[in-house]
């Protein structure tokens, strides 16, 4: 079983709709979760991080943390073509799996927003 | 005013060849990474330091070999190149457990 895991997509949205994004994860234990953005030939960068159950909002980005289904989610609102690039799902295990500062990645999802 | 910088950016080499790839961060980070991201865009880690000891090592061949002289920097040393080493490699680096800023990344391609 992945440790986390994703849709790879594509998710094709049109411009101006929301986008959502999904991931699971199988240590139970997992504390620390991310939210990366990549584009093509790009390095990933961090959009969001949440490290408690429910949601976390910054400008159009909404992440949602549920602890008890192993389970993470990224909405995008107002979705725009510029948004369109592969988003990875990380997740920290538990320091006393060796997860000390580890990052696990899923292996993304590629957003398409079209016009 | 680079945040992560490595270098090279792209390095082409035949296999059995021995190749070097540097990575500095001027952030004042402790800790730093090397990920490899495969074809497929899988990113997983390799190794990181925290102020220059070694706290994390995946199950890598022992080609790969890491190095940090000082916390700003971690070089990765591959011995004996493979096709299978083809991948983009991506330094990072964070202050103890908190976001983890990337490099733009070094793309190895092994011929």
């Amino acid at each position: 079983q992945k440790e986390v895991e994703q849709n790879s997509g594509p998710l094709s949205v049109p411009e101006g709709a929301i986008a959502s994004l999904n991931c699971t994860y199988s240590d139970r234990g997992s504390q620390s979760f991310f939210w990366y953005r990549q584009y093509s030939g790009k390095s990933p960068e961090l959009i969001m991080s949440i490290y408690s159950n429910g949601d976390k909002e910054d400008g159009r980005f909404t992440a949602q943390l549920n602890k008890a289904s192993q389970y993470v989610s990224l909405l995008i609102r107002d979705s725009q073509p510029s948004d369109s690039a592969t988003y990875l799902c990380a997740v920290e295990p538990p320091s006393g799996s060796g997860g000390y500062n580890k990052l696990i990645f899923g292996a993304g999802t590629r957003l398409a927003v079209h016009p | 005013d680079t945040a992560v910088s490595q270098t090279p950016k792209y390095l082409v080499t035949q296999m059995g060849n021995d190749k070097s790839i540097k990575c500095e961060q001027n952030l004042g980070h402790d800790t730093m990474y090397w990920y490899k991201q495969d074809s497929k865009k899988f990113l997983k880690i390799m190794f990181s330091y925290n102020n220059k000891e070694l706290i994390i090592n995946e199950t890598v061949p022992n080609r790969f070999s890491p190095k940090s002289p000082d916390k700003a920097h971690l070089n990765l040393h591959i011995n004996s190149l493979e096709l299978g080493d083809s991948a983009v490699y991506f330094c990072a680096s964070s202050y103890g457990g908190d976001t983890q800023y990337f490099g733009p990344g070094t793309r190895l391609t092994v011929l």
